[in-house]
């Protein structure tokens, strides 16, 4: 089992749409979630972080439930310019693994007119 | 630009060659590493630098692969003897972590790449 997984998608929303990408995690001594953005043929991105209590920039949402071991991140009002693929990403807890990040697949989102 | 840089940015090469790669990080960071990105696939960890010290190594990091950062700065990772399953994205990432027991993850920002083709 892959530690961090993702549905790969594609995703393909008209703009305005609202859309929800999901992600589970197998270490439950993971520490730290984000969401990563990354374009095509671009470097990863911080897009943002995931909090316990839920955490909120602008159009995106994230959310963690350390219980389930899953996260999620919403988008309201797509706009074209959201298209890239969107990494579920945690962090690895404690002593010389302390910052390795653990990538999920990514999944693929495009937000045409 | 004062983000992190890789060179190069392509590399073409046959198999059974060697070839090195370079990461500059962003100069106060130091924390360095190595990730790979095969297509449709996210980036997966290689190695870990604290300072000059390498701290970590995948298991994914075969013999054939060797990374340094000798003065703390700069680094390079090397792959000997390519084969084709090593063509892939390189991606070099910093931060500025708080030493060995730090407890704070200080966002990690990642170079452009450096992306392998292996004949």
């Amino acid at each position: 089992r892959k530690e961090v997984e993702q549905d790969p998608g594609p995703f393909n929303v008209p703009e305005g749409a609202t859309v929800a990408f999901n992600c589970t995690y197998s270490n439950s001594a993971s520490q730290s979630f984000f969401w990563y953005r990354q374009d095509c043929r671009k470097e990863p991105k911080l897009l943002m972080s995931v909090y316990s209590s839920g955490n909120e920039d602008g159009r995106f949402t994230a959310q963690l439930n350390r219980a389930s071991q899953y996260i999620s991140l919403l988008i309201r009002d797509s706009k074209l310019s959201d298209s890239a693929t969107y990494l579920c990403v945690v962090l690895n807890a404690g002593g010389t693994s302390y910052g390795k990040l653990t990538f999920g697949q990514g999944t693929i989102l495009t937000v045409h007119p | 630009d004062t983000g992190v840089s890789q060179n190069p940015r392509h590399k073409i090469t046959k198999r059974g060659q060697n070839v090195t790669f370079r990461c500059d990080p962003i100069s106060e960071h130091n924390r360095l590493y190595w990730y790979r990105q095969t297509l449709g696939q996210g980036p997966e960890f290689l190695t870990y630098f604290q300072n000059e010290a390498q701290l970590e190594k995948s298991r994914l990091l075969s013999d054939r692969f060797s990374a340094e950062r000798p003065k703390g700065s700069f680094s390079t990772l090397e792959i000997q003897r390519t084969e084709q399953g090593d063509s892939a994205m390189y991606l070099c990432a910093s931060s500025l972590g708080k030493g060995l027991s730090g407890s704070t993850y200080n966002e990690q920002f990642f170079g452009p790449g450096t992306r392998l083709t292996v004949l």
